[in-house]
């Protein structure tokens, strides 16, 4: 079946310094969205990408979908310590199919 | 508040119980989905609803999970005979199904189940 790999797993920066997150699926994507989830909070969303190389940007968030739809990021310039929380990708195969499978995720913990 | 509610938000039981959930989506949302999420994992999919009608289920799910939406609107998810590995937090999402957030999913707070 699908998989969708996140790394790194955890990630410690300093308050200010930039952070990336990659996706990979072992399968090409219909589609992908981002979600953040902060500690003992649920899943929000971010964005989605559709198009293959597909560039968005929301403030200091950059969002990537790779040429071949099977690889993404996520990079936050000058992190702030509203960004902490779990960043999560999660792949639509598409081909009639609504299961959208998450990645383990990205911890990102910011030193002030 | 209009986001999506679930309830009991925890429920502890015993091994071999029955439990049932409720998922109050977004009205007019007609895509519903149940999540299961574990401590240090994303969520993984359980089975999606559109409108009333269950179109896709988790081939890994175990027949003991079973769900409905019987008029379309709230959702029931009921785990038979429980075991210790179903311990986990339960989310319940959905998404409008039409306009330009159509895919987007609006998740709960998710119900906590503790099976001792």
């Amino acid at each position: 079946g699908q998989q969708v790999m996140q790394i790194p797993q955890y990630q410690h920066v300093q308050e200010g310094e930039d952070f990336t997150t990659y996706c990979n699926s072992s399968t090409t994507l219909s589609n992908i969205q981002w979600y953040k989830q902060r500690p003992g909070g649920h899943p929000v969303f971010l964005i989605q990408l559709v198009k293959s190389g597909e560039v968005k940007k929301q403030k200091r968030l950059t969002f990537q979908f790779g040429e071949a739809k099977k690889n993404s990021s996520l990079h936050i310039t000058a992190t702030q310590t509203t960004d902490v929380g779990t960043y999560f990708c999660a792949g639509h195969p598409g081909a009639g199919s609504y299961q959208l499978t998450f990645g383990k995720g990205t911890k990102l913990s910011v030193i002030p | 508040d209009t986001g999506v509610s679930q309830d009991p938000r925890h429920k502890i039981t015993k091994r071999g119980q029955n439990v049932t959930f409720r998922c109050d989506p977004i009205s007019e949302h007609n895509r519903l989905y149940w999540y299961r999420q574990t401590l240090g994992q994303g969520p993984e999919f359980l089975t999606y609803f559109q409108n009333e009608a269950q179109l896709e289920k988790s081939r890994l799910l175990s027949d003991r999970f079973s769900a409905e939406r019987p008029k379309g609107s709230f959702s029931t998810l009921e785990i038979q005979r429980t075991e210790q590995g179903d311990s986990a937090m339960y989310l319940c999402a959905s998404s409008p199904g039409w306009g330009r957030g159509y895919n987007e999913q609006f998740f709960g707070p998710g119900t906590r189940l503790t099976v001792l």
